[in-house]
């Protein structure tokens, strides 16, 4: 069982590029979600979601938007990436929606926007 | 609204010494509360979680936290910590039924000393 796999681990982008970063987990888990991580800040939330067809805004949604398809899948793109986006990203997913329940976390993959 | 301070940005201790990193929320309705770890170059996993009953719980690893309502504080402690405990400790708070306002602390770096 992976968990949760998120692709690249890794990337260099030009400013004013459009990047997606995928995420897909293989737990059934019927909540997902994107984090942001930067020094100092811990992790904010950029968008998720509670179940498939449906999303919402975190704290930090400005610039990127979310999809999800299906339960496993839940990408986020940056239609026009800048330089303040330059952080470690994390996808996570948990089992509910109740606040009780553990987040399961990615690896993250590292976006520089130059 | 919630919110969780993490009072340490950086705690070194020696190995084998005993440790506790500081916690405090604020809320003006019951929270769930967590401390999660993220060893270098990782997602973050659970150490532990406090939804009710019991003030004192268990993680993994030998780590506790207390729960104590009159001062707001969820403190993570163990006893003899070793070189594998390396990595940033995050406090998060949630309100029940609401795993999408997960708000994670800004973190505290544990630095073992041999």
């Amino acid at each position: 069982i992976a968990g949760i796999t998120q692709a690249p681990t890794s990337q260099i982008l030009a400013a004013g590029r459009r990047m997606t970063l995928r995420c897909t987990q293989d737990m059934r888990h019927n909540a997902m979600y994107w984090y942001r991580q930067d020094l100092g800040l811990g992790l904010r939330l950029i968008h998720y979601s509670n179940t498939a067809g449906t999303t919402g805004k975190g704290e930090v949604p400005d610039g990127y938007s979310v999809s999800r398809a299906n339960t496993d899948d839940f990408p986020l793109t940056l239609a026009s990436a800048v330089p303040s986006q330059t952080s470690v990203y994390f996808c996570a997913s948990s089992d509910e929606t109740g606040g009780t329940d553990t987040q399961y976390f990615g690896p993250g993959t590292r976006l520089t926007v130059l | 609204a919630q919110s969780v301070t993490q009072l340490d940005s950086q705690v070194p201790v020696f190995e084998e010494a005993p440790v506790e990193l500081r916690c405090n929320y604020s809320s003006s309705v019951s929270v769930y509360l967590f401390w999660y770890v993220q060893y270098p170059n990782q997602g973050l996993q659970l150490l532990l979680k406090y939804l009710s009953g019991s003030t004192l719980v268990k993680g993994i690893n030998g780590f506790e936290a207390e729960f104590n309502k009159s001062q707001t504080s969820f403190h993570l402690r163990k006893p003899s910590v070793h070189i594998s405990d390396t990595a940033e400790y995050f406090c998060a708070v949630s309100r029940p039924r609401s795993a999408s306002k997960i708000i994670f602390g800004s973190g505290t770096r544990l630095s073992i000393r041999p």
